[in-house]
């Protein structure tokens, strides 16, 4: 069976300071994606991203796509109480079927 | 003017039919999804399209088929209707990293 762990799974720091969250797999993905889910609504696509080492920067994100694509990571720099939210990745694998982890959830105190 | 809009609004149907539901978004948006709502009131991602790359989630059977015909329209289209299809279905669009706007929602009842 295949699996996306995202670590941790919750998360709850100042707002200003710097955060990682993983996404990692034994598998291999053709395309990763990363969505962020506010109270009450759905995930929102934030990136996908395609390529071995490739890096993505959204403002204050930056997502890295890991050199054999099989994990991924999602960094923010000074963090804002805006940024609180669950963190979802989610991977395409050979077989074409997107495989959800099961979130980050990320409390920014303010 | 409404940004997102969906219909129908309600939706009653026999188990076998095949039935659509449309979406619009006037936003300008870049990406639309379609979500289910179950009873327990859990929002579950369904379909995500972005940049004509449709994103969907395994878990959703291949009965139901998103079709894109332009930017601003995903229509979901759902073959041979289950009871457990039974749900509210949120149509939204969201552009880069900003919030998702939804849609009002259509509540499918199969009987």
């Amino acid at each position: 069976t295949q699996l996306l762990e995202q670590s941790p799974q919750f998360l709850s720091i100042q707002e200003g300071e710097n955060l990682t969250v993983y996404c990692n797999s034994s598998s291999v993905f053709s395309s990763l994606q990363w969505y962020r889910q506010e109270p009450g609504e759905g995930p929102v696509l934030l990136v996908t991203v395609v390529t071995g080492g490739e890096v993505k920067k959204l403002k204050r994100l930056t997502f890295q796509f890991g050199d054999a694509r099989k994990d991924s990571s999602l960094h923010i720099t000074a963090a804002q109480p805006g940024d609180t939210g669950l963190y979802l990745c989610a991977g395409r694998n050979r077989d074409d079927k997107i495989i959800f982890g099961k979130g980050t959830r990320l409390h920014i105190l303010p | 003017d409404t940004a997102v809009s969906q219909t129908p609004k309600y939706l009653v149907t026999q188990m076998g039919n095949d039935k659509s539901i449309k979406c619009e978004q006037n936003l300008g948006h870049d990406t639309m999804y379609w979500y289910k709502q179950d009873s327990k009131k859990f929002l579950k991602i369904m379909f995500s399209y972005n940049n004509k790359e449709l994103i969907i989630n395994e878990t959703v059977p291949n009965r139901f088929s998103p079709k894109s015909p332009d930017k601003a329209h995903l229509n979901l289209h759902i073959n041979s209707l289950e009871l457990g299809d039974s749900a509210v279905y949120f149509c939204a669009s969201s552009q880069g990293t900003s919030r998702a706007y939804f849609g009002p929602g259509t509540r499918l009842t199969v009987t």
